[in-house]
């Protein structure tokens, strides 16, 4: 299997600008997460879907951010406008039944997001 | 409050030590407790996984859960240099399917 797939893996935009990151899950499972890590804050829970519908979104730091997953092969998260605030490591990753049952989530690479 | 309390380090040990990773959290309702191994520029990986109270170990890791307390525990072994690495402790409850990290424990074997 090929992993979650991110894009891009790196991003420089000026402020005011969209950014839009991509992730296709790994194939078969369920869940699909959206995590921001910082050195001041750790590795934040952004959003999860389960069967592509958005279950908890309260990570989600304000308006500026939203997430879609239009199936089960493909996600985006789109940071309009940006902000360099938003600089950041952006993981998505996926698990089959979810974290509940001590399912193991798989982690794609990071979108790394510059904002100047 | 964070729901989950880790200390960031750096923790710079030399090779053959053994390392103790600690991990505090407030959420009585979490049931599933993990560790994650990141290294640099990559995504975490799952390193070890308990459920409820007690020890499980795996080869020169050992993972500790005292529910009791709301605190959990990685040692490693004869740390080696590829050790070298940050380690998050991630729990999750029965019901939900998410799963919280700590901020994450940086870590340095020096040969």
């Amino acid at each position: 299997d090929a992993g979650v797939i991110q894009s891009p893996r790196h991003e420089v935009t000026e402020m005011g600008q969209e950014v839009t990151l991509r992730c296709k899950p790994i194939s078969g499972h369920d869940y699909l997460f959206w995590y921001r890590q910082t050195m001041m804050r750790g590795l934040e829970l952004l959003i999860y879907f389960n069967n592509n519908v958005p279950i908890d979104d309260s990570g989600m730091p304000e308006d500026r951010f939203s997430a879609k997953m239009p199936n089960a092969s493909f996600s985006t998260l789109k940071i309009q406008p940006s902000e360099p605030r938003d600089s950041a490591v952006y993981f998505c990753a996926s698990s089959f039944r979810g974290a509940s049952s001590g399912n193991t989530i798989y982690f794609g690479e990071g979108s790394w997001l510059t904002v100047v | 409050q964070k729901e989950v309390e880790q200390d960031p380090g750096p923790l710079s040990v030399p090779e053959g030590a053994i390392v103790s990773l600690n991990c505090t959290y407030s959420n009585s309702a979490f049931q599933y407790f993990m560790w994650y191994r990141q290294y640099s520029r990559k995504g975490p990986e799952l390193l070890m996984y308990t459920y409820s109270s007690g020890n499980k170990e795996d080869g020169r890791f050992t993972a500790q859960v005292d529910k009791s307390s709301k605190y959990i525990s990685l040692f490693i072994r004869d740390s080696q240099p590829s050790d070298s690495a940050t380690y998050l402790c991630a729990m999750s409850e029965v019901q939900g399917g998410k799963l919280i990290f700590g901020q994450g424990t940086e870590l340095s074997v020096k040969p």
